[in-house]
């Protein structure tokens, strides 16, 4: 148990489908992620949120929208995804993004299938 | 080539051996995490190190910041420890907490 909370674990979804992952971190932090993780790829960052506000997206495509409603929640809203979006997400949350030499906690992970 | 580089990618062990894991890096950084990612996905920080050596238990980890290089050390293996391993960096240039990942190294130990 990292305090960091994901659900769903699991999630299928079609192509022309709408879905939303959410993280939930219960450690009092300020600042959230969302990281991507393909078969045979390393970690990538997606999305930053630090004290609910985005500060960075790296070239996410657009079917993937954020949302940060507060410093202890973050959703990931999905819209027409493609099958190569298909990959384990990984939501983690830190003390600042700014503030270098923050440990990052990780949550579970929502294993996403786009059939 | 990656800017984080781990090998070996892929490792079996006999329960009770010492293994060791190593990862290169090509940036300036300012910190080095050691990951751990169980085939649930969850993913544990097991060490953040800036310099020389860090230990926890069975595991010890250690970073030459001239040679950009670090190992991550299992004494006695337990087929507990069988993860994915992940080296990950925080480049000097980055803000603030952007991390650089590795490819992870799979690590199977067998009872």
């Amino acid at each position: 148990e990292t305090g960091v909370t994901q659900t769903p674990r699991h999630l299928v979804m079609g192509m022309t489908n709408k879905k939303s992952l959410k993280c939930e971190q219960h450690l009092g932090h300020n600042a959230m992620y969302w990281y991507k993780q393909s078969a045979k790829k390393p970690l990538e960052l997606m999305f930053v949120y630090n004290f609910k506000e985005q500060t960075e997206n790296n070239s996410v495509p657009s079917r993937f929208s954020p949302e940060c409603p507060n410093s202890s929640h973050l959703f990931l809203h999905l819209h027409t995804l493609q099958p190569e979006d298909s990959a384990l997400y990984l939501c983690a949350s830190s003390r600042a993004h700014r503030a270098a030499g923050n440990t990052i906690y990780f949550g579970e992970g929502s294993w996403l299938t786009v059939v | 080539k990656n800017e984080v580089e781990q090998s070996p990618q892929n490792l079996t062990a006999q329960e009770g051996e010492f293994i060791t894991i190593n990862c290169s890096y090509s940036v300036g950084i300012s910190a080095l995490h050691w990951l751990q990612q169980h085939p649930g996905g969850g993913i544990v920080s097991l060490f953040m190190l800036s310099s020389g050596k860090k230990k926890h238990g069975r595991l010890i980890a250690t970073i030459n910041i001239q040679e950009k290089h670090s190992s991550l050390h299992i004494t006695a293996s337990h087929p507990r420890d069988s993860a994915v391993y992940i080296c990950a960096v925080r480049a000097i240039k980055a803000a603030g907490n952007k991390l650089t990942f590795g490819g992870g190294t799979r690590v199977l130990v067998k009872p």
